[in-house]
């Protein structure tokens, strides 16, 4: 079984300061893991994704994620914020297929970035 | 552009009526998917299709029903067995669903309001 736990449900920041968005994992093979992003009363959009390559995975708008197996974790970082940065974001884990397995995704149950100017 | 379009965007919903979400990919996918979303609960999977003709049950399948004639279109009915249908409602495309590589792409949503 897999399931994802997003440590925050809500994170502020102040504008040019560094984003934090935390994320635990738990998978019964070796995962594929995904950042989603959801600006309001909009679909998803994908940030970036792990598919067992570079642990360093770096996505679009300057976020990056760091697959850390020993951690069980893949959190979501950005250097500096922006006000466009503020929305909901997913963190969704999809266990290899294989077999009889398929890439079923769960999703954690999301954190809200706030930007302040 | 490919895409993933949802139509309408907003849908009224009266007691004891059956209502059709459509959801249409030009993207050539394979896979489509149809999950909702609840404030503070991520987002479940209702129903999904791997191929024309054939879809699965997904976690909270009960008071929906799918079909799958063509490859680009998915459609949803929320039906009057769902007791509570209020909820965004978003549909996804994958190239495949056998495959945790194969990435999901997502439509604007559709938000169902029950009168």
């Amino acid at each position: 079984a897999q399931s994802v736990t997003q440590l925050d449900s809500h994170v502020s920041v102040s504008e040019g300061t560094p984003v934090l968005l935390r994320c635990n994992y738990s998978s019964s093979y070796s995962p594929s893991l995904f950042w989603y992003v959801q600006h309001p009363n909009k679909g998803l959009q994908l940030l970036l994704k792990y598919t067992s390559a570079a642990t360093l995975v770096k996505g679009i708008n300057g976020f990056e994620a760091e697959f850390k197996k020993s951690e069980t974790s893949f959190h979501l970082t950005k250097p500096s914020a922006h006000m466009s940065d503020a929305a909901e974001y997913f963190c969704v884990v999809s266990d290899r297929a294989g077999g009889t397995s398929y890439g079923k995704l769960t999703f954690g149950q999301g954190t809200i970035l706030t930007v302040h100017p | 552009d490919g895409g993933i379009t949802q139509s309408p965007k907003y849908l009224f919903r009266k007691e004891g009526q059956n209502v059709t979400l459509s959801c249409e990919q030009n993207l050539n996918h394979d896979a489509m998917y149809w999950y909702r979303q609840d404030p503070g609960q991520g987002l479940r999977l209702i129903y999904y299709s791997q191929i024309v003709n054939d879809f699965q049950k997904g976690d909270i399948a009960e008071g929906y029903s799918v079909s799958r004639e063509k490859k680009e279109s998915f459609p949803l009915t929320v039906t009057s067995a769902q007791k509570n249908p209020t909820a965004f409602y978003l549909c996804a495309s994958s190239r495949s669903y056998r495959g945790e590589r194969e990435t999901q792409y997502f439509g604007p949503g559709t938000r169902l309001l029950v009168l």
